[in-house]
C-alpha cells in the first residue's frame, strides 16, 4: 500500500516570497504524483502531475514541482506568492488501478500575506 | 475545462429527512467518485464506481448509497439525514485507463443537518 505525508498543515508566507509546500511518499511501485489546490467552497482542481516522465513537472499558475526518487519527495514551489495562491493544496499518490489506487494527503493551507 | 456539475451546492434540511446529491459528468468517464470532507480535512472516499451497473463502498464508511445506472449519472441518497452527515460531499470523474489518478471535481454540495 502507498501513503503520503504533506509536513506542513499550515504555511503563511508574504506576497512576491518564495512558496515551498512539502510532500513525502511511500511507495512499493513507481508510483505517479499529483498535486491539486482548492479554493474555499470549490472542488479540487488539478495543478500538475508527475507520471515517470520528466522529474521536474510544471504546472498551472507558475507552480512546478519536482519528483525527487532517492527522497521520496514530491515538494510543491513557485517563485512568487500571489494573493490569489491562497488555498489548499493536496498531494496525491497513485498506484494501479481501482478504488486504492489513489491516497490523498491530509492538505497544507496556504495562506498569504499582503 | 471540466464538465461534472453537482446540485444542489448548498442544502440544509431537518433530521429524518431524504436527500439526493446529484452527479453528472459529460465527459465519457467511466469511473466516478464521491468524497466526504469536513471543513479544513482531507479527503475520504466513500463511493467509487467502475462504471455503468458498477459501484462499491469507499475506505470510509457511510449510510449513503449510490447509483450507476447511466454513465454520466452518479447520485448519492441518504435515506434518513442526521446531524452526523453535517459534511462536504465532492464528486469526481477520471478515464477508465491512462492517468489514474486525473481527477475532474465538481464544485462540491454542503449539507447541513439540523
Amino acid at each position: 500500500a502507498q501513503s503520503v505525508t504533506q509536513l506542513d498543515s499550515h504555511v503563511s508566507v508574504s506576497e512576491g516570497t518564495p512558496v515551498l509546500l512539502r510532500c513525502n511518499y511511500s511507495s512499493s511501485y513507481s508510483p505517479s504524483l499529483f498535486w491539486y489546490v482548492q479554493h474555499p467552497n470549490k472542488g479540487l482542481q488539478l495543478l500538475l502531475k508527475y507520471t515517470s516522465a520528466a522529474t521536474l513537472v510544471k504546472g498551472i499558475n507558475g507552480f512546478e514541482a519536482e519528483f525527487k526518487k532517492s527522497e521520496t519527495s514530491f515538494h510543491l514551489t513557485k517563485p512568487s506568492a500571489h494573493m490569489s495562491d491562497a488555498a489548499e493544496y493536496f498531494c496525491v499518490v497513485s498506484v494501479g488501478t481501482g478504488r486504492r489506487a489513489l491516497t490523498f494527503g491530509s492538505g497544507t493551507r496556504l495562506q498569504v500575506q499582503p | 475545462e471540466a464538465d461534472i456539475y453537482q446540485t444542489p451546492r448548498y442544502l440544509v434540511i431537518g433530521t429524518g429527512k431524504k436527500i439526493t446529491l446529484e452527479c453528472s459528468q459529460t465527459m465519457g468517464h467511466d469511473k466516478m467518485y464521491w468524497y466526504q470532507q469536513d471543513p479544513g480535512m482531507e479527503l475520504h472516499l466513500i463511493h467509487y464506481s467502475y462504471g455503468v451497473n458498477s459501484t462499491e463502498k469507499g475506505d470510509l464508511s457511510s449510510e449513503s448509497t449510490v447509483s450507476r445506472i447511466r454513465t454520466e449519472h452518479f447520485p448519492l441518497t441518504l435515506e434518513s439525514a442526521r446531524p452526523s452527515h453535517t459534511s462536504q460531499y465532492l464528486c469526481a470523474s477520471s478515464e477508465f485507463s491512462g492517468n489514474t489518478g486525473e481527477l475532474f471535481f465538481g464544485e462540491g454540495s454542503r449539507l447541513t443537518v439540523l
